[in-house]
């Protein structure tokens, strides 16, 4: 299975930050790599497809950047309601697998 | 809208089997692969599988021998079944449109089914 590392585990921003979140594969996966967005009591939502495709009605703050084995999430901008806990995905075959969480909270 | 509703028991005991559905509206299955997730807190978000509408399916090889997906066309739905469960096994699953080369772009709210006597 290809493995999905993301740092940091927590991150502690304020609203109007920028920040960035990295997630390593055990293997190039050339460019297919999601991102969700997950809050407590609901499931994960996509944000970013093929490493730096924004999906449809997430805003322009964020941006995704990367290839073959280590990718970057990055919020600009931090608004209140992008406290939660982020999560990439590998598609680049099976299993699909996720990474641990990066756990965006308010400092 | 597309929508997606998980149902099933809440609550199995150990070495039986756990069973669950997913109500699709606003989209035929057909066309689409569609995949359950289980997400705990000390393994984080888990592909369990996917089943395309003409029954073609993948599981996680980790499962792989006690996991069966199936789909019913008629009912626009798809379930997962679960065999030998244990307290490993409690989690909170998902229904998702997607397959394991894909993003899973429609989520269920999520079904808490644990796993006890």
């Amino acid at each position: 299975d290809i493995q999905l590392t993301q740092s940091p585990s927590t991150l502690s921003a304020s609203v109007g930050d920028r920040v960035t979140i990295t997630c390593r594969a055990s293997q190039s996966i050339t460019t297919w790599l999601a991102w969700y967005q997950q809050k407590p009591g609901k499931a994960p939502q996509l944000v970013m497809y093929k490493a730096s495709n924004l999906e449809s009605g997430v805003p322009s703050r964020f941006s995704g950047s990367g290839s073959g084995t280590e990718f970057t999430l990055t919020i600009s901008n931090l608004q209140p309601e992008d406290y939660a806990t982020y999560y990439c995905q590998q598609y680049d075959g099976s299993p699909s697998t996720f990474g641990q969480g990066t756990k965006l909270e308010i400092k | 809208q597309v929508r997606l509703q998980e149902s099933g028991a809440g609550l199995v005991k150990p070495s039986e089997t756990l069973s669950l559905t997913c109500l699709v509206s606003g989209v035929s299955i057909r066309g689409y692969y569609w995949s359950w997730i289980r997400q705990t807190p000390g393994k984080g978000l888990e592909w369990l599988g996917h089943i395309y509408y003409n029954g073609k399916t993948d599981y996680n090889p980790s499962l792989k021998s006690r996991v069966t997906l199936s789909a019913d066309t008629s009912k626009n739905q798809f379930s997962l079944r679960l065999n030998s469960v244990t307290a490993a096994d409690t989690a909170v699953y998902f229904c998702a449109q997607g397959g394991y080369d894909s993003t899973f772009n429609y989520w269920g709210q999520g079904a808490l089914v644990a796993v006890s006597s």
